[in-house]
């Protein structure tokens, strides 16, 4: 079946810098991704969709510049957290696609990332 | 997308038979019914979809209404590895996948 592999599997850093989360699709060739954003307790919300070779698009409330998203190549998608803050820490999950969105075809998730800011 | 309904929680016996309901009354005819499932710490896992009919696959069953106005997800014989937050989602064909609160199934023995 297909894979979605994600690294870091969690990850440490200090308030201020950066993080990269990178998101691959192993076995087919993703033309959209999709990151969320999981908090304790909390179910999934999706912060971006992106697009092979264009700009990500946003859902409202999630600052883009402060989430960067690259997705360069059919397989790779990363999420940057740009000076990263104590509240920015949380479970973040990147699903891809095949194309043609959803409908008849399972989106598969990769494992997540915890990200832990102090 | 159409919204869902799930009960927030649920137990089941190991080896009996987990089913978790789902309403969607809203649903549109081109519309998808979409079960994934998150066991903790970990990123959702694809179990199985339909858009009329029932279907079946080595995970699971799942049972759509005639009207489409609910479905059942059924697990046909529960262990504790499937203790899991199970989420019902319903998407079209050109959307991406918005997760509700999902039910948390406790499978015990």
């Amino acid at each position: 079946g297909a894979v979605v592999s994600q690294h870091p599997s969690w990850v440490i850093c200090k308030s201020g810098t950066s993080v990269k989360i990178e998101c691959r699709s192993l076995d087919f060739q993703a033309t959209t991704m999709f990151w969320y954003r999981q908090f304790p307790k909390q179910s999934l919300m999706l912060m971006a969709t992106s697009n092979e070779g264009s700009k990500a698009t946003y859902e409202q409330g999630v600052e883009k510049d402060k989430f960067l998203i690259n997705h360069a190549s059919l397989t790779l998608s990363t999420l940057t957290v740009t000076s990263a803050h104590p509240e920015d820490s949380s479970f973040y999950i990147c699903s891809a696609s095949g194309g043609g969105g959803v409908g008849n075809s399972p989106l598969h998730f990769g494992n997540g990332t915890r990200l832990t800011v102090t | 997308d159409a919204k869902t309904t799930q009960p927030p929680s649920m137990d089941c016996a190991e080896g009996r038979a987990a089913n978790l309901p789902c309403n969607h009354s809203t649903i549109s005819g081109n519309e998808y019914v979409y079960w994934y499932r998150q066991i903790h710490s970990q990123g959702p896992q694809y179990i199985i979809h339909g858009l009329k009919n029932n279907e079946t696959n080595e995970m699971a069953s799942l049972i759509i209404t005639e009207d489409r106005k609910s479905s059942t997800l059924i697990l046909p014989h529960a262990t504790l590895r499937d203790t899991a937050v199970y989420y019902c989602i319903i998407t079209g064909t050109a959307s991406k996948l918005t997760f509700g609160t999902g039910t948390r199934l406790q499978v015990t023995l």
